[in-house]
């Protein structure tokens, strides 16, 4: 079973607007990833934020967690038509296998 | 650098006929993940391998559902008899680090398979 899970499912949005994406977990993480997936196409990571930070920045993206809350956001600014995908939370899981759980997924479309 | 690379990147199959699908990791990536993604749904772990050790099948139905990685590098994911159900993405995914410092997994672009 999937251990995350994200909100919105789907989100439609103006180009230039802001898209914010959350994720829940449910079990104690090492860290947690966020993946993009264009239709048809393989997961290409974005970025990482460990356990024990907070809040981490690369280009357009800003990724929040909070551990006591079990919870994640991704913020991705000033959108672009090319941003229209979908996108995953993956949690490294505090267990004996370091199992990487992948959420449901936010579909994203940015309309130009 | 090459990225993973998998094959099939498609097959229709009728029920009850076996598959496999094949993946080559990056180079040096001990670390391989065969991943399953029905639509609109995220990736399942289907099996974990450290080389050429299986370190978490749990989630692999064993009925039917059969993997290797007889060298540590490249792996077969095979189904035999395929049903209806198993219609689906099969992502494999590979990582130079394992562990709790597993950080960025590479995947490649998936077999779509589709069971008539």
């Amino acid at each position: 079973s999937q251990q995350g899970e994200e909100d919105p499912q789907a989100l439609s949005i103006q180009e230039g607007e802001n898209a914010t994406m959350n994720c829940s977990y449910k079990t104690s993480i090492n860290n947690l990833q966020w993946y993009r997936q264009n239709s048809g196409r393989g997961l290409v990571h974005l970025i990482l934020i460990r356990s024990n930070e907070r809040e981490k920045h690369s280009g357009r993206l800003r990724v929040t967690l909070d551990t006591s809350k079990k919870s994640s956001s991704l913020l991705i600014t000033a959108s672009r038509a090319a941003d229209t995908a979908s996108y995953f939370c993956a949690a490294l899981l505090k267990t004996s296998y370091d199992k990487v759980i992948f959420g449901p997924g936010t579909s994203l479309s940015v309309i130009p | 650098e090459a990225g993973v690379v998998q094959s099939p990147r498609y097959k229709i199959i009728e029920k009850k006929q076996p598959v496999a699908f094949w993946c080559n990791p990056i180079s040096g990536h001990n670390t391989l993940y065969w991943y399953l993604q029905n639509l609109g749904q995220g990736p399942e772990l289907l099996i974990r391998y450290e080389n050429e050790e299986a370190v978490d099948d749990s989630q692999l139905p064993k009925d039917r559902f059969s993997a290797e990685r007889l060298k540590g590098v490249d792996s077969t994911l095979k189904i035999q008899p395929a049903e209806l159900g198993d219609s689906a993405v099969y992502l494999c995914a590979s990582s130079p680090v394992a562990g709790p410092n597993t950080g960025e997994l590479f995947f490649g672009e998936g077999s779509r398979l589709t069971v008539l």
